[in-house]
């Protein structure tokens, strides 16, 4: 079964770029992941579906500001010109062989 | 508009049952594989079950498992989670989520939760 790894925090400020990283366990490099976004009280929110290749494709009314990038085991969230909107915690999900859904442990990403 | 909407949440009693539901619109539910992933309090989400569109395939998580019942009714758009046995350890937020395809896979649609609180 994959594991996916995220850090537990991340900053940066107004306007800036932040790289969030999910990580794939040994095995699993190949994964398709996706990237969802939970503000403080809300529901999840998909994001985009992100393949090893770095191919992504994002769900409606994402504004551009959000992409995706692949390097080996690591998934990658960039989001340029940062928002106060954009502080939330960011989750990277998977699936072992269409038979079990994993979820990364979350990115609580503060704006300052 | 392209939604799913819970409910059936509650306060229910440590070995108790309850029923949750998620009513499907805007789209074409049939069509769609549907997932029922938790939140509990202050913690991050965690995949409970999977059901594809014909209802062939279906996967519980090993913590629900023989416990938790999925099922879905597409001529009423319809998802439904059976929860027997309840714990403490079952209280979250439970969200519906369409997968991405026919059978199971990541998640492209969030519904908006319902809280099961289970407590004497």
């Amino acid at each position: 079964q994959p594991v996916l790894t995220q850090s537990s925090s991340a900053s940066a400020s107004l306007g800036s770029s932040v790289k969030l990283t999910c990580t794939l366990s040994s095995g699993h490099s190949n994964y398709i992941i996706a990237w969802h976004q939970q503000q403080p009280g809300r529901a999840p929110r998909y994001l985009m579906n992100l393949e090893n290749s770095g191919s992504y494709s994002k769900g409606g009314g994402v504004p551009d500001r959000f992409s995706g990038s692949s390097s080996g085991a690591d998934r990658y969230l960039t989001i340029s010109n940062l928002q106060s909107e954009d502080e939330a915690d960011y989750y990277c999900e998977t699936w072992d062989g269409n038979t079990q859904g994993v979820f990364g442990g979350g990115t609580k990403l503060t704006v300052l | 508009e392209v939604q799913l909407v819970e409910s059936g949440g509650g306060l229910v009693k440590p070995g108790g049952s309850l029923r949750l539901s998620c009513a499907a619109s805007g789209f074409t539910f049939s069509s769609y594989g549907v997932n029922w992933v938790r939140q509990a309090p202050g913690k991050g989400l965690e995949w409970v079950s999977s059901i594809s569109s014909t209802s062939t395939y279906i996967y519980y998580a090993d913590s629900v498992k023989g416990r938790f019942t999925i099922s879905r009714d597409n001529a009423e758009n319809s998802l439904y989670l059976q929860m027997s046995s309840l714990r403490a350890e079952d209280t979250a937020v439970y969200y519906c989520a369409r997968t991405y395809s026919s059978s199971s896979g990541y998640t492209d649609l969030w519904g908006q939760g319902t809280l099961v609180t289970v407590s004497s």
